[in-house]
């Protein structure tokens, strides 16, 4: 139990592009979800909590225009990134907690996305 | 202070021997403990949840917790080169609502 699935897997693009990726619990219900960003060999950094049927939480630092949550069902969080240049490029990864999201609740993450910007 | 600290290592420890990862967290109100394992070029993933003082064993893995130290551990005996990895402790603090602490975490390697 406790499958987070995203998608996609890779993305190499040029820059100025947006790219959207998306995050979705399979086999459970997610009333919260979060996104981090993590540069090699650096620890993981949250960058927003995503919250159904309302606005994300970003964290300081971290531009809300620039990168974009929706989390419009219980299953479901994109995070696009808007007009991407060469310093976005990092490995994104969403997660979701189970137990009504409670945040005492481990975490289960997706695979991850890795993005390049050209 | 860091709210969770682990020591970065990296940590190299023998093929068959036991292999002890340490966790300092700063709030005293943590009620709960993961542990994560992330390979290089992956997400993390979930290997031990711990919410009571002592020891939790999962195969070979324990995880050990002292709340009055504030210090949670890792032992994974018998280890493996496929245990080679960063090993992620994870602490939900209050603030607001609960927010999720990761440390920075413990490269390992176990050498065949």
């Amino acid at each position: 139990g406790a499958v987070v699935s995203q998608h996609p897997s890779w993305v190499i693009c040029k820059s100025g592009t947006s790219v959207k990726i998306e995050c979705r619990s399979l086999d459970f219900q997610a009333t919260t979800m979060f996104w981090y960003r993590q540069f090699p060999k650096q620890s993981l950094m949250l960058m927003a909590t995503s919250n159904e049927g309302s606005k994300a939480t970003y964290e300081q630092g971290v531009e809300k225009d620039k990168f974009l949550i929706n989390h419009a069902s219980l299953t479901l969080s994109t995070l696009t990134v808007t007009s991407a240049h060469p310093e976005d490029s990092s490995f994104y990864i969403c997660s979701a907690v189970t137990g009504g999201g409670l945040g005492n609740q481990p975490q289960h993450f997706g695979d991850g996305t890795r993005l390049s910007i050209l | 202070q860091k709210e969770v600290e682990q020591n970065s290592g990296p940590l190299s420890v023998p093929e068959g021997a036991i292999a002890s990862l340490n966790c300092t967290y700063s709030d005293r109100g943590s009620q709960s403990f993961f542990w994560y394992r992330q390979y290089s070029g992956k997400s993390p993933e979930l290997i031990m949840s711990i919410y009571s003082n002592g020891d939790k064993e999962d195969g070979r893995f324990t995880a050990q917790l002292n709340k009055a130290s504030q210090y949670v551990s890792l032992l994974i005996r018998d280890s493996q080169p496929s245990d080679s990895a960063t090993y992620l402790c994870a602490v939900p603090i209050r603030a607001g609502g609960f927010k999720t602490i990761f440390g920075a975490g413990t490269r390992l390697f176990v050498k065949a």
